[in-house]
């Protein structure tokens, strides 16, 4: 099975800190994703990759900047974190051009203070 | 711009009730429609899909269908279980190959 992993569970950080969300997958899948996960708005997307250091912006990506340097590594930058970038934050993967099935990690809570 | 709409709940069944989950889109074209699950503490799976009008996804016991006169794609099951409780996301690809998703709607299947 594919396997996302997102490196904390939880995370409690303080308004202005730089905060680092890394994701991994293990299956070479090409398109990774960052969403950001609010009661009810649903899943937004923040950021996502095609290939290796490359990026596109999502629908919501103010805030926010994106590394790939390795294909299976996709990391969410919180330059200055705000207190309204407290959320859930979720990670996905998919393979092809059509990533209609995508494969999520189980998730950051992360709570700006 | 495309956009997915979906019943607010929580939805709250006792176990072996027939369960709908109402979703509608709008969109320029005929998307992909997709339903999502994620159970407590865990990542969102795909749980079913659909890519064309009159197509039936189905999966687990969950079925929907693609209703483009309707735009449509509402989630059934016959006969809920206890382990159903979880929370359901209807999607759909827009032009761009983007997954938009719904606002998520919490079942709760009580025994």
């Amino acid at each position: 099975d594919v396997k996302v992993t997102q490196s904390s569970r939880y995370l409690v950080k303080r308004t202005g800190e730089k905060v680092f969300l890394e994701c991994v997958q293990d299956m070479d899948h090409e398109n990774m994703f960052w969403y950001r996960q609010d009661p009810g708005l649903g899943l937004r997307l923040i950021y996502f990759s095609y290939d290796v250091k490359m990026k596109e912006k999502g629908d919501i990506p103010e805030g926010y900047s994106v590394s790939r340097e390795k294909k299976e590594r996709f990391s969410l930058i919180l330059e200055s974190a705000s207190t309204n970038q407290t959320s859930m934050y979720l990670c996905a993967s998919s393979i092809g051009t059509g990533h209609e099935k995508l494969f999520f990690g189980s998730g950051t809570q992360l709570s700006v203070l | 711009g495309n956009s997915v709409t979906q019943m607010e709940g929580p939805v709250t069944l006792s176990e072996e009730a027939f369960l709908t989950i109402n979703c509608t889109y709008t969109a320029t074209g005929y998307p992909s429609l997709f339903w999502y699950v994620q159970y407590p503490g865990e990542g969102l799976q795909l749980l079913l899909k659909a890519t064309k009008a009159d197509d039936k996804g189905s999966n687990k016991g969950f079925e929907a269908t693609y209703r483009k006169e309707t735009t449509s794609f509402h989630l059934e099951k016959g006969s809920v279980q206890v382990s159903d409780s979880a929370v359901y996301f209807c999607a759909s690809r827009d032009s761009s190959y983007k997954l938009i998703f719904g606002s998520g709607t919490r079942l709760l299947v009580r025994p």
